[in-house]
């Protein structure tokens, strides 16, 4: 599976759209971009995934490159519950029978400010 | 409602013993996961499984054994073998196809005294 690289960590005030980008510059025609995020010591949450175009959803919007090198996930409007740690993965997306064996990084912390 | 269950939530065990976390859902998945998530990392793929009775290691799969004796239950020993056990344990399942959503449960935070 491709490789991804994030930010550390972002800021974002509270209103605002938060816009987390993700690098994925060895990936393969076939491989989906997945986010997810994990406020602290819970689960992580499917937030969006996508192909080639762009995607949106109840939670966020997500937008990708013509060349497929990079993405950005957009929250629209910013609150104090969206702070947690965002994670950008690729994985080929299979057919038929198979699991997902999805690699999860550091991912961006982000901290949404009052 | 539809999700998945884990516990313990909190564990405590002393070195050497072995401990078994639960995993259920009730989502009608065939696929499960577990994970393990040390403080400020992401997290890294022990057992899966894609059908009852059939289960595959992930990348750090030493020390731990699974089963999936049904289709609901994916339950994780964590065995004296394991030199570094104290983690946070995280379950996770999905349909199989196309979609890549995983659906993950609360945790099992491990520590060992």
């Amino acid at each position: 599976d491709a490789k991804t690289t994030q930010p550390t960590s972002m800021d974002c005030a509270e209103g605002r759209a938060a816009n987390l980008p993700c690098n994925h510059s060895t990936i393969s025609g076939n491989e989906y971009v997945y986010w997810y995020r994990q406020i602290h010591s819970q689960g992580p949450q499917y937030i969006i995934h996508g192909l080639k175009n762009n995607e949106t959803n109840e939670m966020a919007s997500l937008i990708i490159t013509e060349d497929r090198k990079s993405s950005t996930l957009i929250l629209p409007h910013a609150t104090l519950r969206d702070t947690a740690v965002y994670y950008c993965i690729v994985r080929v997306g299979v057919s038929g029978a198979g699991s997902y064996q999805l690699t999860f990084g550091k991912g961006t912390k982000l901290s949404v400010i009052p | 409602d539809g999700g998945i269950t884990q516990s313990p939530k909190y564990l405590f065990r002393k070195e050497g013993q072995n401990v078994t976390l639960s995993c259920e859902q009730n989502l009608n998945h065939d696929a499960m996961y577990w994970y393990r998530q040390d403080p400020g990392q992401g997290l890294r793929l022990i057992y899966y499984s894609q059908i009852v009775n059939d289960f595959q290691k992930g990348d750090i799969a030493e020390g731990y054994s699974v089963s999936r004796e049904k289709k609901e239950s994916f339950p994780l020993t964590v065995t004296s073998a394991q030199k570094n056990p104290t983690a946070f344990y995280l379950c996770a399942s999905s349909i199989r196809g196309l979609s890549g959503e995983l659906f993950f449960g609360e945790g099992s935070r491990l520590t060992v005294l």
